[in-house]
């Protein structure tokens, strides 16, 4: 089982919308979750980070912890053509001290 | 703002070339990583180091090598470059100091193809 699984999508919405990125992980003890974005031809930056459960919010972007269930999502609400770019869900996983595992990351398209 | 330089965004060698790929923070990060990212795979940590002289295997270490003999600078090797390493390679910095464990910073990528 892979450390830290995401749906390679694509995922398409519409303008507007609510857009949705999931991310499971296999270490029950990590600590530590982040997302990253990544355009066409760039390298990834950091937009959200959470540690706790529940319900984190930064302008249009949410994220949700669930350390019971594994899982990290990534809410994209009023979705807009420049948020088109791969996301990729980050876990400090414990064992490996401060090292970070990534996903392979979903591919999101905003239509406009 | 912190700026992580890598030193080719494109680079084409031949089987069995020795390869050096730089990598120069301005921001005095102590951690600093090497990653690749294949299409399906996403990234991979290669090495990473936190500390001058020191330096730590990622999950898959084998046919590279690091250097890291100052602070901002860290090299990546190929002792002998070969088709399975045609890949993106991403360095990135970071610094417990942020309070962000998480919050890598990272460069451009070098695009490398091995024929």
């Amino acid at each position: 089982q892979k450390e830290v699984e995401q749906n390679s999508g694509p995922l398409s919405v519409p303008e507007g919308a609510i857009a949705s990125l999931n991310c499971t992980y296999s270490d029950r003890v990590s600590q530590s979750f982040f997302w990253y974005r990544q355009y066409s031809g760039k390298s990834p930056e950091l937009i959200m980070s959470i540690y706790s459960n529940g319900d984190k919010e930064d302008g249009r972007f949410t994220a949700q912890l669930n350390k019971a269930s594994q899982y990290v999502s990534l809410l994209i609400r009023d979705s807009q053509p420049s948020d088109s770019a791969t996301y990729l869900c980050a876990v400090n996983i414990t064992e490996y001290g401060n090292k970070l595992v990534f996903g392979a990351g979903t591919i999101l398209r905003v239509k406009s | 703002d912190v700026k992580v330089t890598q030193s080719s965004r494109y680079l084409v060698k031949r089987t069995g070339e020795k390869v050096f790929l730089e990598c120069v923070q301005d921001m005095d990060h102590e951690n600093m990583f090497w990653y690749r990212q294949d299409p399906g795979l996403g990234l991979r940590l290669i090495y990473f180091s936190y500390d001058v002289k020191m330096k730590e295997k990622g999950d898959i270490p084998e046919g590279y090598s690091v250097s890291r003999e100052k602070k901002e600078r860290f090299s990546l090797i190929l002792e002998s470059a070969s088709t399975n390493q045609t890949s993106m390679y991403l360095c990135a910095s970071s610094t417990p100091a942020s309070g962000r464990p998480g919050e890598l910073f990272f460069g451009e990528g070098s695009r490398l193809t091995v024929l």
